[in-house]
């Protein structure tokens, strides 16, 4: 099946700063990409559509001025949390959608953010 | 969206089959029943998806009531690997729909017993 990789898989950061997670589809193109946010115990929450060559679709609630979402090719996003603080700690999931008909979605392997 | 509603939690030994339901009792004609599964510290993955006839893949197979308000997906032979937490998805078909988001409820964590 289709590749989906993050990068990086974890990161720790102090407060304040900004951290930046790149997606990428590996062997298919996708034109738009999906951002999810899973606190621990909890189900994955949508944060975002980000969409190549236009602005991204923030969901209700989540800051666009804090999660900076660029995609930059048909193979690439990235999520740059900005000023982090540890209620921005979470795992960070993007995933692409499979073209050719398929509904199948693939998903990243996710990046673990924990700011101190 | 369409609601799913799935037990919270599960539990199989392991070699034995497991039958995880998920109730949709307001799906839509154009609704197609997804099931993803997520291990522990990995994004999810896909597991199967069907409309109304039964599927069979390589991992499981769907089971679709013929109402189509419930659904079940089996595991004809749990073995360690397949402790996870598994989600029910209704997604609307057609179109492009390819380009929409999933939208994740709370699944049905299993466990599997050696």
């Amino acid at each position: 099946g289709a590749v989906v990789s993050q990068h990086p898989s974890w990161v720790i950061c102090k407060s304040g700063t900004s951290v930046k997670i790149e997606c990428r589809s590996l062997d298919f193109q996708a034109t738009t990409m999906f951002w999810y946010r899973q606190f621990p115990k909890q189900s994955l929450m949508l944060m975002a559509t980000s969409n190549e060559g236009s602005k991204a679709t923030y969901e209700q609630g989540v800051e666009k001025d804090k999660f900076l979402i660029n995609h930059a090719s048909l193979t690439l996003s990235t999520l740059t949390v900005t000023s982090a603080h540890p209620e921005d700690s979470s795992f960070y999931i993007c995933s692409a959608p499979w073209g050719g008909g398929s509904n199948e979605q693939f998903f990243g392997p996710g990046t673990r953010l924990t700011v101190l | 969206d369409a609601k799913t509603t799935q037990p919270n939690s599960m539990e199989s030994n392991e070699e034995e089959p497991v039958h995880l339901p998920c109730n949709h009792s307001t799906i839509s004609g154009t609704d197609y029943i997804h099931w993803y599964r997520q291990l522990p510290s990995q994004g999810p993955e896909y597991v199967i998806h069907g409309l109304t006839s039964n599927v069979n893949n390589r991992m499981a197979s769907l089971a679709i009531a013929e109402d189509r308000k419930s659904s079940t997906l089996i595991l004809h032979r749990a073995t360690l690997r397949d402790a996870a937490v598994y989600y029910c998805i209704l997604r609307r078909g057609g179109g492009n729909s390819g380009n929409t988001p999933l939208v994740f409820g709370k699944g049905t964590r299993l466990s599997v017993i050696a």
